[in-house]
């Protein structure tokens, strides 16, 4: 099993759709969890932090359920700028900061 | 404003030769830095922690002699990619870590193209 799997996409999607992507990771002792955001040809950066009570931020939620190993983002409202590839990351067991394990993404085209 | 930054942002090179590629800490001192590359359609993965003052640290299946770390200062730390061939071509993307935020932020990575 890979460490973090996500659905490669891509998503399709019209302008204020809503859009759900999903994750699992394998290691059962992680202890962070995020999402970030990928555009083409550039770096990743920050899109939230996932906590275990689940938060929210704007038209964006992300979900964490331990029991399953299992991370979700929900996109409201979709826009044209959310098109971008998402990233699932998750720590190392017993890793510093820079210990992260990233997914391969999951592809998103908003259109008009 | 950009935390971090990269020099240069695209390196086309010969096989055989070696490139540099400079990443620096803008905002804030930083005792460690991280490497990562991505080849296409691939996750990032990281390579070696860079830490000031002392050797770098590598991932399994990282040759250390291949990518050398050289983490002289606070703000600075350089990859030198030694004797490149058409397989290393990736995008290289360092990272530093803000500790208060809880946050690791990304330099804007440097595409590297060996022929």
């Amino acid at each position: 099993r890979k460490e973090v799997e996500q659905d490669p996409g891509p998503f399709n999607v019209p302008e204020g759709a809503t859009v759900a992507f999903n994750c699992t990771y394998s290691n059962s002792a992680s202890q962070s969890f995020f999402w970030y955001r990928q555009d083409c040809r550039k770096e990743p950066k920050l899109l939230m932090s996932v906590y275990s009570s689940g938060n929210e931020d704007g038209r964006f939620t992300a979900q964490l359920n331990r029991a399953s190993q299992y991370i979700s983002l929900l996109i409201r409202d979709s826009k044209l700028s959310d098109s971008a590839t998402y990233l699932c990351v998750v720590n190392k067991l017993g890793g510093s900061q820079g210990n992260l394990i990233f997914g391969k993404g999951t592809k998103l085209s908003v259109k008009p | 404003g950009a935390v971090v930054s990269q020099h240069p942002s695209r390196v086309i090179c010969k096989s055989g030769t070696s490139v540099k590629i400079e990443c620096r800490s803008l905002d804030f001192q930083a005792t460690t830095m991280f490497w990562y590359r991505q080849f296409p359609k691939q996750s990032l993965m990281l390579m070696a922690t860079s830490n000031e003052g002392s050797k770098a640290t590598y991932e399994q299946g990282v040759e250390k002699d291949k990518f050398l770390i050289n983490h002289a200062s606070l703000t600075l730390s350089t990859l030198t990619v030694t004797s490149a061939h058409p397989e290393d071509s990736s995008f290289y993307i360092c990272s530093v870590v803000q500790r208060s935020y809880n946050e690791q932020f990304f330099g804007p990575g440097t595409r590297l193209t060996v022929l």
